[in-house]
Parts: structure tokens; sequence; C-alpha cells
């Protein structure tokens, strides 16, 4: 079946612009993490939704972040006013329930702030 | 604050010899940990876990041995082969909610 997908794969803004990435999680996933992997970093957590709970927005790094997951399915992740070191693929993965399921990753966005 | 570790950030194996990357935590409350593999231009894929009720678990080639006195976990594979060259991450998580992440080690398997 399809895996998870994220679109655009590749975007370059300039520094102060607004960016929308996509995430269309596995059907049936109730659970939909975002990450970012800044050069030579590990995998950051930046937010977690799970069914119709309040997502878990501990890891985003500013009010600048903000995520949406709308009817339990596609989300999106928005940066207000990028910043150069937003640069970074950003990862979005799902889960059947969230705790210790297994995640399937989606490709990443790679986002250039120039 | 780097809540997992991984200090190797390239190894280099022989085809057929054993794998083994390295993974240090700091909080002893994570209870599952997890390695995932990913290949260039894709996203990470999941291979092995284990639970802190464990000490190891294998699945054929891959084995993942947990000592939580040293907060230290290993995942081996044995014998290495050309494809799984690829970078490793680490991750480890309490009750499941955030999962914390490694830096990964680039393996690279020479034919």
């Amino acid at each position: 079946g399809a895996g998870v997908s994220q679109s655009p794969s590749n975007k370059v803004t300039e520094k102060g612009k607004d960016v929308e990435l996509r995430c269309d999680p596995i059907s049936g996933h109730t659970a939909l993490y975002w990450y970012r992997q800044s050069l030579g970093q590990g995998l950051e957590f930046l937010i977690y939704f799970q069914g119709n709970s309040a997502p878990d927005k501990s890891g985003l790094p500013s009010d600048r972040f903000s995520a949406e997951r709308t009817g339990g399915s596609v989300s999106t992740l928005t940066i207000q006013r990028t910043q150069q070191e937003d640069s970074a693929v950003y990862l979005c993965a799902s889960s059947l329930a969230g705790g210790w399921e297994t995640q399937y990753f989606g490709p990443g966005t790679r986002l250039l702030v120039l | 604050d780097q809540q997992v570790k991984q200090n190797s950030p390239s190894l280099s194996v022989q085809e057929g010899r054993i794998s083994i990357l390295n993974c240090d935590y700091t909080n002893s409350m994570f209870d599952y940990f997890l390695w995932y593999k990913k290949y260039p231009a894709e996203g990470p894929t999941f291979l092995i876990s284990i639970s802190s009720i464990k000490d190891k678990n294998e699945d054929g080639r891959f084995t993942v041995f947990l000592n939580k006195s040293a907060k230290h976990l290993s995942l081996h594979i044995v014998p290495s082969q050309p494809g799984d060259s690829a970078v490793y991450f680490c991750a480890a998580t309490a009750r499941g909610n955030q999962f914390y992440f490694g830096t990964g080690t680039s393996l690279t398997v020479i034919p």
C-alpha cells in the first residue's frame, strides 16, 4: 500500500517568508509525528498528533512553528518568517496507534532558507 | 541536550564480518529503544527494537543488546552485506510519546 508522502520534496525560500510543508500519513494511522534533521544532527522531535487528542507541541523550537492535522489525516507544518537556521530536512512519520507502534517515515522535505 | 548519543559518525566493515553500532543514552526513564536504517534521499525505516525488560532481541542477521546499568545499547549485524551500507539511527522513548534520536552512524560494508 501507499506509504507516507510529503510535499514538496524540496523547498527553497527567502528569509522572512512563510512556508507550508505537507504530510499524508498512511491510511488508518492515528498517530503522526514531525521531526527535523539539521546538517550533522540527529532527528529532532517537533510535534506529535494522536487521534483527536491535543497535540504534543513540546518539541516546537519557537512560536514561528505550528502544525495542524485536519480530519485526523493530512498534516501541515507551517514555519512563519523563516530564518536560515530553519534549513533542514523535515520528516513526517505515522504509526497505527502511537506509543511503541512502529513509525513509518516519509521521504522528507528539504528546506533551504536563503 | 542530547539524550541519545551515537559517538561514532562512521564505521567501515568488510563484507561477511560483524558490524557493531553503539548507542548511549542518559535518561533512565526510557523504556523502549529502536534502530532505524536510512538510505540517501529516503526516510528512515524501522529495523529492530527492544523493550527495557529485555537485554537482547534478535531478528535474522540483526541483534540488539541492551545494557541498562550502563545505559548502552548496540546493534550487531552479522554477516554484514554491502546492502547494509546506510546510516543507522538509534532512538529511545519513555512511554511512547516523544522519540529521541541519535545523530546516526554511517556504515559502509566493503565488498
